[in-house]
Parts: C-alpha cells; sequence; structure tokens
C-alpha cells in the first residue's frame, strides 16, 4: 500500500545535537510539508516543498533546515539553534493540481535527554 | 488560504449525531473546505472535504452553507473510537499546492 512513512518513531536529542527526522512517500506526490504539534495545540507549518530542490519558509522554519534531493524524501533537520525542539512532527503529502486531501505521516516525538 | 474558527472542544452521547461545526466567512470560490481528524500521537487522518455541495460518505456527512461562509461535519451515530481531535481546513485546489494551514481543531469526546 502506498503511503508516508516517519521514522524514527521517538528520538532524543542532546544539547548542541542537530537530529534529521526522515520522511519518505511512495505516493508519487508533489509537494510535502512538515508540521510541528505541541501538546495540546495545532499543527503549525515548518517548511513546505512543491518540486524538487525547491522548498519555502513556512510559519515556524528559525531552527529547522529540509532537503528536497528526491521527490520521494523531504528530510527535516532540527539544528542547535532551534532551543525547544520537543514535540511531535508530522509529515504530509499531497498531489499538485488535485482537490484530494494531503497525506500525513504516523509522526515523530522528538524529546530533549 | 482562508482562515478557519472552531469550537475548542464539544461533547457527544454514544450512538447519537455529532454535528461539528466551523466558521470559513473568509472563503474565496476556488477553496474547498477539508475535514481531518487526529487521535492523541497519531497522524491527521481524511476524512471527508467539498466546495459547494453536501458531500456524504462512509464516515461522515459534510454540509455547507448556500453562502460557503460555514460548513458542519455530521457524524450520524457517534462512537467512543470517534473520541479525537477534528481540523477544518479551506484550500485552493487545483493548482500548485502551496501552504496549507491547520488551527487549533474542536475536542470532541464522545460519552458512555
Amino acid at each position: 500500500d502506498g503511503g508516508i512513512t516517519q521514522s524514527p518513531k521517538y528520538l532524543f536529542r542532546k544539547e548542541g545535537q542537530n537530529v534529521t527526522l526522515s520522511c519518505e512517500q511512495n505516493l508519487n506526490h508533489d509537494a510535502m510539508y512538515w508540521y510541528r504539534q505541541d501538546p495540546g495545540q495545532g499543527l503549525r507549518l515548518i517548511y513546505y516543498s512543491q518540486i524538487v530542490n525547491d522548498f519555502q519558509k513556512g510559519d515556524i522554519a528559525e531552527g529547522y533546515s529540509v532537503s528536497r534531493e528526491k521527490k520521494e524524501s523531504f528530510p527535516l533537520t532540527v539544528t542547535s539553534a532551534q532551543k525547544n525542539p520537543t514535540a511531535f512532527y508530522l509529515c504530509a503529502s499531497i498531489r499538485q493540481g488535485s482537490n484530494q486531501p494531503q497525506h500525513f505521516g504516523d509522526g515523530t516525538r522528538l524529546s530533549i535527554l | 488560504d482562508a482562515k478557519t474558527t472552531q469550537p475548542t472542544s464539544m461533547d457527544c452521547a454514544e450512538g447519537r449525531a455529532a454535528n461539528l461545526p466551523c466558521n470559513h466567512s473568509t472563503i474565496s470560490g476556488n477553496e474547498y473546505v477539508y475535514w481531518y481528524r487526529q487521535i492523541h500521537s497519531q497522524g491527521p487522518q481524511y476524512i471527508i472535504h467539498g466546495l459547494k455541495n453536501n458531500e456524504t460518505n462512509e464516515m461522515a456527512s459534510l454540509i455547507i452553507t448556500e453562502d460557503r461562509k460555514s460548513s458542519t461535519l455530521i457524524l450520524p451515530h457517534a462512537t467512543l473510537r470517534d473520541t479525537a481531535v477534528y481540523y477544518c481546513i479551506v484550500r485552493v485546489a487545483n493548482t500548485n499546492a502551496g501552504k496549507s494551514t491547520f488551527g487549533d481543531g474542536t475536542t470532541l469526546t464522545v460519552k458512555p
């Protein structure tokens, strides 16, 4: 079955460390997204990419970086500049030019050691 | 994309219909209304979407007002497993998929 795979499910970061969250999709979707969710709150957009080798900042991009070298993959790096990285991170994708909904992965929960 | 407003929380008795409202008064003519739900610690799950006609699928019904400024998601016979956060978003379709913004949603609690 096609879908979005996020890994790992749980991740721990030490102070001053960069960590990378993986997001892979086999849906042949063009656009991919990263959201951050804090406890009891909605989703906030970090970055999104509409096409390979191109991406745009969302509402809370500071302290994060992304790459889109392949259509299937959109990894998110949480850098040491992100001082409060503890959150639930969700990846999504969608087919361009259609009214079909976004598909979401099952998320990665990042915590600070 | 237009902004949406939803109540923070709602309760519903098991077996009854759950009616979840969403206000999107600034919606433009080419924006669709989408509903998702999120069970704790999982990714959001798509429920239903529509442009201006009412829609129904195996999960729910979507009623959009004639002026399109609000909509209601109806779960006809709520079960305990329908307890979740429900998100209403509006988005332009049939074009480049730009920003897609989720608000805080409505926490629906289905009670026995």
